[in-house]
């Protein structure tokens, strides 16, 4: 089955920073990467996703870009403000079969 | 849309007894429900995924006797811990999906319920 695995497991970045995190999967049939951010004692929110037919998305200060050769994908924050402080977990799945989550990265962005 | 519905956010209960954990999906039909665990500073581990009508598919090391999975109309699913211990103790959160709809449908999660066995 699917694998994903996500890099770093924590990130401190300075506010106004860019922070990128990586995750790589196993199965090259996987066709959407949603990536979630989750705060504390908190349902995991969706924030950007990524199908196997595009190579960039962009959604204001969020980026999600996917290589489908290397299969790897990576989630671009930019300006970052202490309120993207949270844990990242990035998703990989096949059509119709269940999410598999990478192991979360934790921000936190320091002011 | 895509809106779906868990109760309890919070429940504690003493050892060896049961809890029932209800997830709906308010605006649409699904056809299937995801269950997931999550310990503390951990990520979410899929425990088992519900079809409607049908007998759920338990992903291994879950015990499927353990934690009993119903999913008996297209809105409505429950996860109930049987006979539970303190090493039940998590956060567990559902997830709906319809076959047909937008796909980001699947992935819109309940609020999750805290768990907490005494």
């Amino acid at each position: 089955g699917e694998n994903v695995e996500q890099h770093p497991s924590t990130l401190s970045v300075q506010e106004g920073d860019s922070a990128v995190i990586k995750c790589t999967y196993s199965d090259s049939a996987s066709n959407y990467f949603p990536w979630y951010k989750q705060e504390l004692g908190k349902r995991p929110q969706l924030i950007i996703d990524i199908r196997s037919n595009v190579g960039e998305k962009k959604d204001q200060r969020i980026a999600v870009t996917l290589n489908k050769t290397a299969k790897h994908f990576s989630l671009h924050i930019t300006e970052t403000q202490p309120e993207d402080s949270a844990v990242y977990f990035c998703a990989a799945r096949i059509l119709n079969t269940p999410l598999v989550f990478g192991k979360g990265t934790r921000l936190s962005v320091i002011a | 849309g895509a809106v779906v519905s868990q109760h309890p956010s919070r429940v504690i209960c003493k050892s060896g007894t049961s809890v029932k954990i209800e997830c709906r999906s308010l605006d649409f039909q699904a056809t299937t429900m995801f269950w997931y665990r999550q310990f503390p500073k951990q990520s979410l581990m899929l425990m088992a995924t519900s079809n409607e009508g049908s007998k759920a598919t338990y992903e291994q090391g879950v015990e499927k006797d353990k934690f009993l999975i119903n999913h008996a109309s297209l809105t409505l699913s429950t996860l109930t811990v049987t006979s539970a211990h303190p090493e039940d103790s998590s956060f567990y959160i559902c997830s709906a999906s319809a076959l047909g709809r937008e796909v980001n449908y699947g992935y819109t999660f309940g609020s999750g319920t805290r768990l907490t066995v005494v």
